[in-house]
């Protein structure tokens, strides 16, 4: 079946700009995460969805930074008011529950100039 | 706060030989702890887990790890490399939450293993 899709694979944008980054997890898996990974680090927790409530969104930098996930499924990460800081790849990943196994997507690379 | 430490951020053997990729955790309460490779390009793919049962775990693709509560680690081991085993592995460890963990992870930095033939 299909995985974790990620769109697009890459974004460059100019700082100062707002972007979307689209998720669609596993069809019926109900807990999404997002997590960003920078060049040369392990990736870190961004937010947490169960269903379509955000159930921990700790990990967010700043308010620039939101996320939603209006029907439970399609989840969008979007921030406002680019930075280069904000370069990085950005992951998605679904389980069927809390406490299942996490199922990542490829990734969305962004890259602010 | 939870902590992953991964010693070495490149580790070289040939091909046949042991892999050993270090990682140590520090956390308040008894943690869940997973082991993912990343291949270049692709997403994260979990390689094995400890959620407090047997504390030799094994994973897919001949990988295993031991939890030892006394040293705080959770090394990746594998007896024989072989060249597919060459890409970007990182340590994880979990919150856990009324005995359940969740996908809330702390990743170490990760390690490139690269496999010589």
């Amino acid at each position: 079946g299909a995985g974790v899709s990620q769109t697009p694979s890459n974004k460059v944008t100019e700082k100062g700009k707002y972007v979307e980054l689209r998720c669609d997890p596993i069809s019926g898996h109900t807990a999404l995460y997002w997590y960003r990974q920078s060049l040369g680090q392990g990736p870190e927790f961004l937010i947490y969805f169960q269903g379509t409530g955000a159930a921990d969104d700790s990990g967010l930098p700043n308010d620039r930074f939101f996320a939603v996930r209006p029907e439970g499924s399609v989840s969008t990460l979007k921030i406002q008011r680019t930075e280069r800081g904000d370069s990085a790849v950005y992951l998605c990943a679904s389980s069927v529950r809390r406490d299942s196994p996490l199922h990542f997507g490829n990734g969305t690379r962004l890259t602010v100039t | 706060a939870q902590s992953v430490t991964q010693l070495g951020s490149h580790v070289s053997v040939s091909e046949g030989a042991l892999v050993l990729l270090r990682c140590n955790y520090s956390s308040s309460v008894p943690p869940y702890l997973f082991w993912y490779v990343q291949y270049p390009n692709q997403g994260l793919q979990l390689l094995l887990k400890y959620t407090s049962a047997a504390t030799l775990v094994k994973g897919i693709n001949g990988f295993e790890a031991e939890f030892k509560k006394s040293e705080t680690s959770f090394h990746l081991t594998k007896p024989s490399a072989h060249m597919s085993d060459a890409a970007e592995y990182f340590c994880a460890v979990s919150d856990v939450i009324s005995g359940t963990s969740y996908g809330k992870l702390t990743f170490g930095q990760g390690t490139i293993l690269t496999v010589h033939p």
